[in-house]
C-alpha cells in the first residue's frame, strides 16, 4: 500500500534556527513528490515537484531533497511567516499526502 | 499564473438545503479535482475529472454531485449534507490526467458549515 509519513508532526523554533523537516514513503513506482506549504483555513500553496533520487531544488529559505526512500525540507534562517503546516504528497494511482508537519517559528 | 479561484468562500447550510460551490482555473489544465479536508488532517480525494469526464469517484455519498461544464469549470452540487460534513472543501487543477507526476494547483478552499 503507498504509504506517506511526515516527521516530526510539530516542530517549534526560533527566528533564525534551521532545521529540517522529514518525509519517508512507501509507493510502487514513484512518479512525483511534492511540497505543499498550508496556512490555516486555506489551500496548500505549491512549494516543489521531485522526480529522482539525487534531485534538489531550492526556493529562498526552503530546500527539498530527494533519495529512494525519503524527502527533506530544509529551513535555513526561518523567519516568523515561515510558520504553516508543509504537507508531503507522493503521485501513485493518486496523491497521497503524509498528516503534515505543522511548523512554528518564534521572533 | 497558476490561480484557480473558488466561490464562495464561507457557506452556511441546513441539512434540507441544496447549494453548489463553484471552481475555476484558467490555466488550460485538462484535470479538475475536489478534495475535503477536516481540521489537522491532510486533503482525501473526491473525485477526479480529466477532459470533462469523470475519471476517479473515492465512493464519496451521494449527497454530494459533480459537474464539470467546460474545461475550466468545475462544480460540486450539495444537497441534504450531514454536520459531518462541515469541512474545507479544495478544488484542484493540473495540466493532464495527473497521474504521470504533474503538479496539482489547489484553489484557496470553501469553508462549508452544516447545521
Amino acid at each position: 500500500e503507498d504509504q506517506v509519513t511526515q516527521s516530526p508532526e510539530a516542530l517549534r523554533l526560533q527566528e533564525g534556527e534551521s532545521s529540517s523537516l522529514n518525509c519517508s514513503y512507501t509507493v510502487s513506482g514513484l512518479r512525483g513528490l511534492f511540497w505543499y506549504r498550508q496556512d490555516p483555513g486555506k489551500g496548500p500553496e505549491f512549494l516543489f515537484t521531485l522526480y529522482s533520487a539525487g534531485e534538489e531544488k531550492e526556493k529562498e529559505r526552503l530546500k527539498a531533497t530527494l533519495t529512494k526512500k525519503e524527502s527533506f525540507l530544509h529551513i535555513t534562517a526561518p523567519k516568523p511567516e515561515d510558520s504553516a503546516t508543509y504537507l508531503c504528497a507522493v503521485q501513485a494511482d493518486k496523491l497521497v499526502f503524509g498528516q503534515g508537519t505543522r511548523l512554528t517559528i518564534n521572533p | 499564473d497558476t490561480e484557480v479561484t473558488q466561490t464562495p468562500k464561507h457557506l452556511v447550510m441546513g441539512m434540507t438545503n441544496k447549494k453548489s460551490l463553484k471552481c475555476e482555473q484558467h490555466m488550460g489544465h485538462r484535470a479538475m479535482y475536489w478534495y475535503k479536508q477536516k481540521a489537522k488532517k491532510p486533503p482525501e480525494l473526491m473525485f477526479v475529472y480529466s477532459y470533462e469526464k469523470l475519471s476517479i469517484n473515492e465512493s464519496v455519498p451521494s449527497r454530494f454531485s459533480p459537474e464539470c461544464p467546460n474545461s475550466s469549470l468545475l462544480n460540486l452540487h450539495l444537497h441534504a449534507l450531514q454536520p459531518e460534513d462541515s469541512a474545507l472543501y479544495l478544488c484542484a487543477s493540473s495540466p493532464t490526467s495527473g497521474t504521470y507526476g504533474e503538479t496539482q494547483y489547489f484553489g484557496p478552499g470553501t469553508r462549508l458549515l452544516v447545521l
